[in-house]
């Protein structure tokens, strides 16, 4: 199985920074990755997809690069609705999750 | 508009089974793989399952395997999820997902049904 690591577990940031979360698989996934955003109660989101994909209706503030084995999701500007758990996945094989990363504001 | 609903959680001793359901809607049912996926209370989330589009493959987690089984009725636009044997370690919320032809993202989800394993 292909395992997927977060970091960090959990940030605290302010309004208008700019937050980067990178996510590592174990074995090489070419671009098979995407971003789940989650908000407490709620169902998971689509953000990005193949990488670097905007899902449609997604704020252009929600960006992700890489491929092969690491990857970044970033918020260039962080705001008040952005407070939420974010995923990385895997569909390269069978799908796996990261951990997850708690975004919070300071 | 897709939508995908589930039903048939609920609270089970553990050893005893439980057939979970999801009635999808807004898109072409039959064209597309079909995932569930579970998060246990408080932890992330756990891919479980998936069946390609006419149900000629499936995959499951290794935690599940040859306990759950899942199948889908095209006809009903519908994806089911057998559980038997079931561990406390199965309380999770479940969640029906849409995948894709090929490689894909999970691009819709359902709200979830709860399946609480206690004695």
């Amino acid at each position: 199985d292909i395992q997927m690591t977060q970091s960090p577990s959990s940030l605290s940031a302010s309004v208008g920074d700019r937050v980067t979360i990178t996510c590592q698989a174990s074995q090489d996934i070419d671009n098979y990755l995407s971003w789940y955003q989650q908000k407490p109660g709620k169902a998971p989101k689509l953000l990005i997809y193949d990488a670097s994909n905007l899902e449609k209706g997604v704020p252009s503030r929600f960006s992700g690069s890489g491929s092969g084995t690491d990857f970044s999701f970033t918020i260039s500007s962080l705001q008040p609705e952005d407070i939420a758990t974010y995923y990385c996945q895997q569909y390269d094989n069978l799908p796996t999750f990261g951990p997850g990363t708690k975004v919070e504001i300071k | 508009e897709v939508q995908l609903v589930e039903s048939g959680g609920g609270l089970v001793q553990p050893g005893r089974s439980l057939r979970l359901s999801c009635a999808a809607s807004g898109f072409t049912f039959d064209d597309y793989a079909m995932h569930w996926v579970r998060q246990a209370p408080g932890k992330g989330l756990e891919w479980v399952s998936h069946i390609t589009w006419n149900g000629g493959s499936t995959g499951y987690v290794a935690s599940v395997k040859g306990r759950f089984t899942i199948s889908r009725d095209n006809a009903k636009n519908s994806l089911y999820l057998q559980m038997n044997s079931l561990r406390p370690e199965d309380t999770a919320l479940y969640y029906c997902v849409k995948g894709g032809q090929q490689l894909a993202p999970f691009d819709y989800w359902g709200q979830g049904t709860q399946v609480t394993v206690s004695s």
